[in-house]
Formats: C-alpha cells, sequence, structure tokens
C-alpha cells in the first residue's frame, strides 16, 4: 500500500534561513506522481509541484527546490532565504497511477519562520 | 471565476442528525474527492469519483456516503454522524485523473456533539 512519512512534524527558522522538509514515500507501483502542497494559516490548500516517477530531475522555481530519489523513494522540498510568508502547513503526497485514483497524504511540517 | 465552493463552511450537530456537505465545481473537471483533515493525521482521502456516477472508496470512507449524479457537484453525506466525524473537511477537484493538480475548496469544519 501507499504511504508518505514526513517525519518533521515542527520546524522553526529565522527569516533569511534555508530549510528543507523532508518527505518518504512508499509505493507498490512502478509509476506515481509526488505532490507538495501549503497550508498557509488562512487554510486553504495550495498546489506547489507535481513530479511523475521517471522524471527525477531536481526542479527549482524561484526560492524553492525539490530533490527527488528514487533510489532513497524521498521527495524533499528547500525553501533558500526563507520569508515569514513561507511560514505554512506543507503536505507531500502520492498517487498511484495503477492501482485506483486515490490519493494519500503525508501529515504535514509545520514551518515557522520568525522575523 | 474558477473555483470548488462548499456549504456550509462551519457546522455544529448532533450525534444522530443527518447532514449533507455540499461541494460544487465550475471548472468541468471529472475527478472530484473528499477529505478530511486532523492533526497530525495530515489529509485522508474518505472516497473519489472519476465521473458522474462513478466513485470509489479512499482510505476512511466508513460513516460517510457520496453521490454523483452532475458532472459538477460531489456531495458529502453523514447518514448518523458521531462525535469522531468532528474534522476539517476538504473537497477538491481536477481534471481527468486523481493524479492532476487538485483544485480545493475552502473548506468546511464540522463538530459533532
Amino acid at each position: 500500500a501507499q504511504k508518505v512519512t514526513q517525519a518533521q512534524t515542527e520546524i522553526s527558522v529565522v527569516e533569511k534561513e534555508d530549510v528543507t522538509l523532508d518527505c518518504v514515500y512508499e509505493t507498490r507501483d512502478t509509476t506515481y506522481y509526488l505532490f507538495w502542497y501549503k497550508q498557509p494559516p488562512s487554510g486553504e490548500l495550495v498546489f506547489l509541484i507535481r513530479r511523475n516517477s521517471f522524471d527525477e530531475q531536481n526542479e527549482i522555481s524561484g526560492r524553492y527546490s525539490w530533490n527527488f530519489q528514487k533510489s532513497t523513494s524521498s521527495f524533499n522540498f528547500t525553501i533558500t532565504a526563507s520569508q515569514v510568508v513561507d511560514s505554512a502547513v506543507y503536505f507531500c503526497a502520492l498517487s498511484e497511477a495503477n492501482y485506483g485514483q486515490n490519493f494519500v497524504f503525508g501529515p504535514g511540517t509545520r514551518l515557522s519562520v520568525l522575523p | 471565476e474558477a473555483q470548488v465552493t462548499q456549504n456550509p463552511r462551519y457546522l455544529i450537530t448532533v450525534t444522530g442528525k443527518k447532514l449533507t456537505v455540499t461541494c460544487s465545481q465550475n471548472m468541468n473537471h471529472e475527478y472530484m474527492s473528499w477529505y478530511r483533515q486532523d492533526p497530525g493525521l495530515g489529509l485522508r482521502q474518505i472516497y473519489y469519483s472519476m465521473n458522474v456516477e462513478v466513485t470509489d472508496k479512499g482510505d476512511v470512507p466508513e460513516g460517510y456516503k457520496v453521490s454523483r449524479k452532475e458532472k459538477r457537484n460531489f456531495p458529502l453525506i453523514l447518514e448518523s454522524p458521531s462525535p469522531n466525524q468532528t474534522s476539517l473537511y476538504f473537497c477538491a477537484s481536477s481534471t481527468w485523473t486523481g493524479y492532476n493538480e487538485q483544485f480545493f475548496g475552502p473548506g468546511t469544519r464540522l463538530t459533532v456533539l
């Protein structure tokens, strides 16, 4: 069965520090999709990125970057030069292509960026 | 404006009193889903639907029902709510499948006394 683990429950950093949020997944499928979503204090869920299992290229979007490593079943998220507006709960999620269309989220990591 | 709407946003009810939370999307999405969010557990999928009249169980379907009679609507029904269903509920939709970007509604906070 599929599973997503985010071992860091809460992280606090000071503004301008870099921070990495860890995500480890388990899957029985060879084709799967990984996601990161952000939930700011206002409560809405915001899509950040989707990566499929055949694309191990790292991705950078502004201050955000993602490191996908199939060998360690990890899909880590790094925020460079963090800002107070990055304070949120971040969820990693997984969907398998060949075992139904269900969707599994990790428990989330609460990031607090202090001024 | 493309959006997913949920109603009501807040609901306090009592054990055993049937309730329905509505979800509607205006993006012509095929895939719709319901999640509940509980502290320390993240979001857990309750039910999802690939299209009209096609629904399937997620990880935590017990105590819930859904229907998909129209493409835009995906109501969540609690026929006999219990206190352990107190939670924050999100509806979401996406094109084609569950592994595209999902658009989430604003959430419904349900308290069952």
